[in-house]
Protein backbone atom coordinates (compact mmCIF):
# COMPACT_ATOMS: atom_id res chain seq x y z
CA UNK A 1 0.00 0.00 0.00
CA UNK A 2 1.19 3.22 -0.92
CA UNK A 3 2.24 5.17 2.68
CA UNK A 4 2.80 8.76 0.76
CA UNK A 5 0.76 10.30 -1.93
CA UNK A 6 1.35 13.44 -3.96
CA UNK A 7 -1.89 14.38 -6.30
CA UNK A 8 -0.66 16.81 -8.65
CA UNK A 9 2.14 15.51 -11.23
CA UNK A 10 2.18 19.29 -12.07
CA UNK A 11 1.82 22.35 -10.85
CA UNK A 12 2.16 26.25 -12.39
CA UNK A 13 2.17 29.18 -10.13
CA UNK A 14 2.81 32.87 -11.00
CA UNK A 15 6.51 34.55 -9.33
CA UNK A 16 5.74 36.34 -6.17
CA UNK A 17 2.86 34.15 -5.15
CA UNK A 18 2.27 31.47 -2.47
CA UNK A 19 1.59 28.19 -3.34
CA UNK A 20 0.76 24.51 -1.72
CA UNK A 21 2.16 21.22 -2.94
CA UNK A 22 0.15 18.17 -1.28
CA UNK A 23 1.11 15.13 0.02
CA UNK A 24 -0.87 12.98 2.36
CA UNK A 25 0.24 9.87 4.30
CA UNK A 26 -0.40 6.32 5.78
CA UNK A 27 0.85 5.41 9.08
CA UNK A 28 0.03 3.41 12.08
CA UNK A 29 3.06 4.33 13.78
CA UNK A 30 2.25 7.07 16.35
CA UNK A 31 5.46 8.46 15.87
CA UNK A 32 6.91 9.35 12.22
CA UNK A 33 8.63 12.42 10.66
CA UNK A 34 7.59 14.55 7.44
CA UNK A 35 10.17 15.29 5.09
CA UNK A 36 10.17 17.65 2.05
CA UNK A 37 12.58 17.02 -0.66
CA UNK A 38 13.21 19.57 -3.97
CA UNK A 39 15.31 18.15 -7.07
CA UNK A 40 16.54 20.37 -9.84
CA UNK A 41 17.21 19.33 -13.24
CA UNK A 42 20.45 18.95 -11.94
CA UNK A 43 19.49 16.22 -10.14
CA UNK A 44 20.37 16.65 -6.88
CA UNK A 45 17.68 16.14 -3.82
CA UNK A 46 18.01 19.08 -1.33
CA UNK A 47 16.57 18.39 1.85
CA UNK A 48 13.75 21.52 2.40
CA UNK A 49 11.39 20.70 5.73
CA UNK A 50 11.12 18.13 8.68
CA UNK A 51 7.55 17.88 10.29
CA UNK A 52 8.04 15.33 13.73
CA UNK A 53 4.83 13.67 14.43
CA UNK A 54 4.84 15.12 18.18
CA UNK A 55 5.61 18.54 17.32
CA UNK A 56 2.66 20.77 18.03
CA UNK A 57 3.64 23.65 15.73
CA UNK A 58 3.87 23.83 12.12
CA UNK A 59 7.56 23.55 10.51
CA UNK A 60 8.95 26.77 9.15
CA UNK A 61 12.41 27.30 6.98
CA UNK A 62 12.45 30.60 5.70
CA UNK A 63 9.92 30.32 2.75
CA UNK A 64 8.95 26.85 3.17
CA UNK A 65 6.07 25.82 5.85
CA UNK A 66 4.68 22.78 6.08
CA UNK A 67 0.80 22.51 6.70
CA UNK A 68 0.59 19.58 9.40
CA UNK A 69 -2.82 18.35 9.85
CA UNK A 70 -2.50 15.42 12.30
CA UNK A 71 -6.01 14.10 11.89
CA UNK A 72 -6.41 14.14 8.40
CA UNK A 73 -3.04 12.93 7.45
CA UNK A 74 -1.92 15.17 5.58
CA UNK A 75 1.51 17.55 5.31
CA UNK A 76 1.11 20.11 2.95
CA UNK A 77 4.04 22.14 1.99
CA UNK A 78 3.86 25.58 1.44
CA UNK A 79 6.21 28.30 -0.73
CA UNK A 80 5.71 31.84 -0.18
CA UNK A 81 6.89 34.38 -2.62
CA UNK A 82 7.77 31.88 -5.20
CA UNK A 83 10.81 32.44 -7.07
CA UNK A 84 11.90 31.22 -10.74
CA UNK A 85 14.67 29.01 -8.76
CA UNK A 86 11.39 27.31 -6.78
CA UNK A 87 10.81 25.33 -10.29
CA UNK A 88 11.99 21.54 -9.57
CA UNK A 89 10.57 18.84 -8.52
CA UNK A 90 9.26 18.16 -4.77
CA UNK A 91 9.15 15.19 -3.50
CA UNK A 92 7.14 14.37 0.36
CA UNK A 93 8.85 11.63 2.64
CA UNK A 94 8.11 10.15 6.13
CA UNK A 95 10.23 7.67 8.47
CA UNK A 96 8.27 5.49 10.98
CA UNK A 97 9.93 5.74 14.30
CA UNK A 98 8.63 2.89 16.18
CA UNK A 99 8.21 -0.62 14.78
CA UNK A 100 7.78 0.12 11.38
CA UNK A 101 10.15 -0.09 8.65
CA UNK A 102 12.88 2.31 9.11
CA UNK A 103 13.22 2.26 5.66
CA UNK A 104 11.85 6.31 4.08
CA UNK A 105 8.95 5.85 1.61
CA UNK A 106 8.86 8.54 -0.65
CA UNK A 107 6.06 10.28 -2.62
CA UNK A 108 6.09 10.75 -6.66
CA UNK A 109 6.68 14.15 -6.58
CA UNK A 110 5.17 17.25 -8.06
CA UNK A 111 6.38 19.25 -10.94
CA UNK A 112 6.31 22.90 -9.86
CA UNK A 113 7.26 25.91 -12.99
CA UNK A 114 7.16 29.24 -11.32
CA UNK A 115 6.53 31.75 -14.70
CA UNK A 116 7.53 35.08 -14.73
CA UNK B 1 28.15 22.43 -1.07
CA UNK B 2 27.38 19.72 -0.36
CA UNK B 3 27.96 16.90 3.11
CA UNK B 4 27.76 14.17 0.21
CA UNK B 5 29.76 13.74 -3.11
CA UNK B 6 29.36 11.67 -5.91
CA UNK B 7 31.32 10.89 -8.60
CA UNK B 8 31.59 11.14 -11.46
CA UNK B 9 28.11 13.06 -12.04
CA UNK B 10 28.07 11.62 -15.94
CA UNK B 11 28.66 8.00 -17.00
CA UNK B 12 28.14 6.28 -20.00
CA UNK B 13 29.11 3.08 -20.32
CA UNK B 14 28.68 -0.14 -22.62
CA UNK B 15 27.23 -3.20 -21.55
CA UNK B 16 30.28 -5.05 -21.36
CA UNK B 17 31.90 -2.37 -19.58
CA UNK B 18 32.63 -2.48 -15.83
CA UNK B 19 32.22 0.19 -13.66
CA UNK B 20 31.82 1.83 -10.28
CA UNK B 21 30.15 4.66 -8.41
CA UNK B 22 31.78 6.52 -6.14
CA UNK B 23 29.84 8.23 -3.10
CA UNK B 24 31.93 10.13 0.11
CA UNK B 25 29.75 11.77 2.97
CA UNK B 26 31.80 14.22 5.35
CA UNK B 27 28.92 14.66 7.93
CA UNK B 28 30.04 11.34 10.30
CA UNK B 29 26.77 9.64 9.39
CA UNK B 30 26.38 6.14 10.13
CA UNK B 31 23.67 4.99 7.79
CA UNK B 32 24.54 5.53 3.30
CA UNK B 33 22.27 4.66 1.13
CA UNK B 34 21.83 3.61 -2.76
CA UNK B 35 18.49 5.07 -4.66
CA UNK B 36 17.74 4.47 -8.07
CA UNK B 37 15.44 7.24 -10.00
CA UNK B 38 14.57 6.24 -13.24
CA UNK B 39 12.07 8.64 -15.51
CA UNK B 40 8.51 8.80 -14.60
CA UNK B 41 9.28 5.82 -11.66
CA UNK B 42 9.14 6.63 -8.36
CA UNK B 43 12.44 6.52 -6.13
CA UNK B 44 13.92 3.00 -5.67
CA UNK B 45 16.18 2.16 -2.78
CA UNK B 46 18.57 -0.35 -3.87
CA UNK B 47 20.51 -0.70 -0.82
CA UNK B 48 21.19 0.13 2.83
CA UNK B 49 24.19 0.58 4.81
CA UNK B 50 24.67 0.85 8.14
CA UNK B 51 27.79 0.83 10.23
CA UNK B 52 29.36 -0.65 6.96
CA UNK B 53 26.40 -3.81 7.16
CA UNK B 54 24.52 -4.21 4.51
CA UNK B 55 21.14 -4.34 5.87
CA UNK B 56 19.35 -4.02 2.78
CA UNK B 57 19.26 -5.63 -0.58
CA UNK B 58 15.83 -4.14 -2.51
CA UNK B 59 15.87 -7.34 -4.53
CA UNK B 60 18.65 -5.55 -7.13
CA UNK B 61 19.99 -7.91 -9.50
CA UNK B 62 23.38 -9.17 -8.83
CA UNK B 63 24.96 -6.86 -12.03
CA UNK B 64 24.82 -4.06 -9.11
CA UNK B 65 27.26 -4.87 -6.47
CA UNK B 66 27.89 -2.32 -3.46
CA UNK B 67 30.94 -2.06 -1.01
CA UNK B 68 30.47 -0.11 1.90
CA UNK B 69 34.57 -0.36 2.89
CA UNK B 70 34.12 2.49 6.13
CA UNK B 71 31.60 4.72 6.86
CA UNK B 72 32.44 7.15 4.85
CA UNK B 73 32.18 6.04 1.71
CA UNK B 74 30.71 3.54 -0.49
CA UNK B 75 30.74 2.46 -4.11
CA UNK B 76 28.54 1.02 -6.71
CA UNK B 77 29.86 -1.54 -9.32
CA UNK B 78 28.59 -1.97 -12.42
CA UNK B 79 28.67 -4.87 -14.78
CA UNK B 80 27.27 -6.67 -17.66
CA UNK B 81 24.49 -3.29 -17.24
CA UNK B 82 21.23 -3.07 -20.05
CA UNK B 83 19.64 0.05 -21.25
CA UNK B 84 16.90 -0.19 -18.75
CA UNK B 85 19.41 0.49 -16.32
CA UNK B 86 19.84 4.10 -17.32
CA UNK B 87 18.85 6.25 -14.36
CA UNK B 88 20.08 8.69 -12.15
CA UNK B 89 21.70 7.19 -9.23
CA UNK B 90 21.71 8.85 -5.82
CA UNK B 91 23.33 7.96 -3.11
CA UNK B 92 22.16 9.37 0.24
CA UNK B 93 23.61 9.67 4.32
CA UNK B 94 21.90 9.93 7.56
CA UNK B 95 23.11 9.91 10.87
CA UNK B 96 21.37 6.30 11.88
CA UNK B 97 19.58 4.00 10.69
CA UNK B 98 16.37 4.02 12.27
CA UNK B 99 14.63 6.64 14.25
CA UNK B 100 11.37 9.51 12.57
CA UNK B 101 13.73 12.63 12.81
CA UNK B 102 16.87 11.05 11.13
CA UNK B 103 16.96 13.23 7.85
CA UNK B 104 18.27 11.68 4.69
CA UNK B 105 21.04 13.58 2.95
CA UNK B 106 21.53 13.23 -1.10
CA UNK B 107 24.19 13.60 -3.09
CA UNK B 108 24.20 15.79 -6.77
CA UNK B 109 23.48 11.91 -7.95
CA UNK B 110 25.23 10.20 -11.03
CA UNK B 111 23.76 10.06 -14.27
CA UNK B 112 24.33 6.59 -16.21
CA UNK B 113 23.76 6.07 -19.78
CA UNK B 114 24.29 2.54 -20.85
CA UNK B 115 24.09 2.18 -24.66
Amino acid sequence: AQKITQTQPGMFVQEKEAVTLDCTYDTSDPSYGLFWYKQPSSGEMIFLIYQGSYDQQNATEGRYSLNFQKARKSANLVISASQLGDSAMYFCAMREGQGGSYIPTFGRGTSLIVHP
Amino acid sequence: ETGVTQTPRHLVMGMTNKKSLKCEQHLGHNAMYWYKQSAKKPLELMFVYSLEERVENNSVPSRFSPECPNSSHLFLHLHTLQPEDSALYLCASSQALQGMGNTIYFGEGSWLTVV
